[in-house]
């Protein structure tokens, strides 16, 4: 069974710019959800695609966008990047939006200078 | 929305005693409560996990209690090891979407050999 990968593993941008990051879902699962986790903090929901729709919202602005593809694989993506965007990036598959437990990848370290 | 507590933010112990971590919640529609370890440079791993229709829940040197009423829910560990050190964190969300969970700011836990 392969686990949930991401790519890349870090990242360093400079403010303005934009990112796209990738998640490989566990096989057999059709809910990606997207988490931030700023140093010393917990993960903060972003949102989450379910059979490449959207499917709930956290606090984050419009400029972090999603997409999630037929063999399940997604994508973030930040637009206009801010200093306070410097922080791990980790998706979560499952199987079915209420499917417990969420399995996570090893994140993406995001810098921004 | 939902807002988790997490105490304390960081535990000491030696070898072999026991350590507890304690979470509030907010939100009493929240039923499924998680519980992750993370270490360093990896993505959060479910260690356990209780719905609210249980009051405890326990796996080899690992416990979960949880108090619908007070809204709170504990981790407990026995006879740490050094292994058992990392950060770990607890979350709650409803059990129609385990992937929108809020988390608490984590714990890091320290076993002294």
């Amino acid at each position: 069974e392969t686990g949930v990968t991401q790519s890349p593993t870090h990242l360093i941008k400079t403010r303005g710019q934009q990112v796209t990051l990738r998640c490989s879902s566990q096989s057999g699962h059709n809910t990606v959800s997207w988490y931030q986790q700023a140093l010393g903090q917990g993960p903060q929901f972003i949102f989450q695609y379910y059979r490449e729709e959207e499917n709930g919202r956290g606090n984050f602005p419009p400029r972090f966008s999603g997409l999630q593809f037929p063999n399940y694989s997604s994508e973030l993506n930040v637009n206009a990047l801010e200093l306070d965007d410097s922080a791990l990036y980790l998706c979560a598959s499952s199987s079915g939006p209420g499917g417990q437990p969420q399995h996570f990848g090893d994140g993406t370290r995001l810098s921004i200078l | 929305g939902e807002n988790v507590e997490q105490h304390p933010s960081t535990l000491s112990v030696q070898e072999g005693d026991s350590a507890v971590i304690k979470c509030t919640y907010s939100d009493s529609a929240s039923n499924y409560f998680p519980w992750y370890k993370q270490e360093l440079g990896k993505g959060p791993q479910l260690i356990i996990d209780i719905r609210s229709n249980v009051g405890e829940k326990k796996d080899q040197r690992i416990a979960v209690t949880l108090n619908k009423t007070a809204k709170h829910f504990s981790l407990h560990i026995t006879e740490t090891q050094p292994e058992d050190s990392a950060v770990y964190f607890c979350a709650a969300s409803k059990d129609t979407n385990a992937g929108k969970s809020t988390f608490g700011d984590g714990t890091t836990l320290t076993v002294k050999p």
